[in-house]
């Protein structure tokens, strides 16, 4: 079985460029989550889909990100305009049921704004 | 909020044990996990506690003391490929089991 998978793996874009991550949940899996390392830090929450459904976007930095689960199976992070300061390594996350205790990750998106 | 802290690095040597300690200070509680995470690779998951005492799972063990807020994984017979950042995360109470709260992460250097 697949496990999470991101793309891309890695992005430069220039400063004021627009970015779309993606993440391909396990399948069959409901609950989607995003998460950041900024470098240095710990890594943040950003947001939980159940489904579609944006369930929690209390972690969004702003309202330059937006996230997507069109169809409740994979997801976009988009970034417009990208600033210097979201430069981090984004992860994405799935678990089957809202509650689970595991979370598998994928190895992420490693995000530069030059 | 949630403070979490963990020691940035720790050296070992090959077939030595480790013990990684995690401090927690939170307004509630739900559990603590520990992820491993090689460069550049996803975080996996290591264990749950949830209830106060050890967990073990093969070489790998995570003990938790609610009480004390705190947390360490311990690990035995310690292999290179151990060599790896280990994360310790809270999943705070009223977060409807969404979200993670990350400590740094210690980085665990294994040396022949």
């Amino acid at each position: 079985e697949a496990g999470v998978t991101q793309f891309p793996s890695h992005s430069v874009i220039e400063k004021g460029q627009t970015v779309t991550l993606r993440c391909d949940p396990i399948s069959g899996h409901d609950n989607l989550y995003w998460y950041r390392r900024v470098m240095g830090k710990e890594i943040k929450f950003l947001l939980h889909f159940v489904k579609e459904s944006k369930q929690d976007e209390s972690g969004m930095p702003n309202n330059r990100f937006l996230a997507e689960r069109t169809g409740g199976t994979y997801s976009t992070l988009k970034v417009q305009p990208a600033e210097l300061e979201d430069s981090g390594v984004y992860f994405c996350a799935s678990s089957q049921v809202t509650g689970a205790t595991e979370a598998f990750f994928g190895q992420g998106t490693r995000l530069t704004v030059v | 909020g949630q403070n979490i802290d963990q020691p940035t690095e720790m050296t070992a040597t090959e077939g030595a044990i480790v013990q990684i300690n995690c401090t927690y200070q939170t307004s509630g509680f739900n559990g603590l996990f520990w992820y491993q995470q090689h460069a550049g690779e996803a975080p996996t998951f290591l264990s749950y506690n949830v209830l106060d005492g050890l967990e073990e799972k093969g070489r790998f063990s995570s003990f938790l003391s609610r009480s004390k807020g705190y947390s360490y994984l311990l690990l035995k017979e310690l292999q290179m490929k151990d060599s790896a950042s280990y994360l310790c995360a809270v999943l705070p109470l009223n977060t409807g089991f969404q979200k993670l709260v990350f400590g740094t992460g210690t980085r665990l250097l294994v040396s022949p």
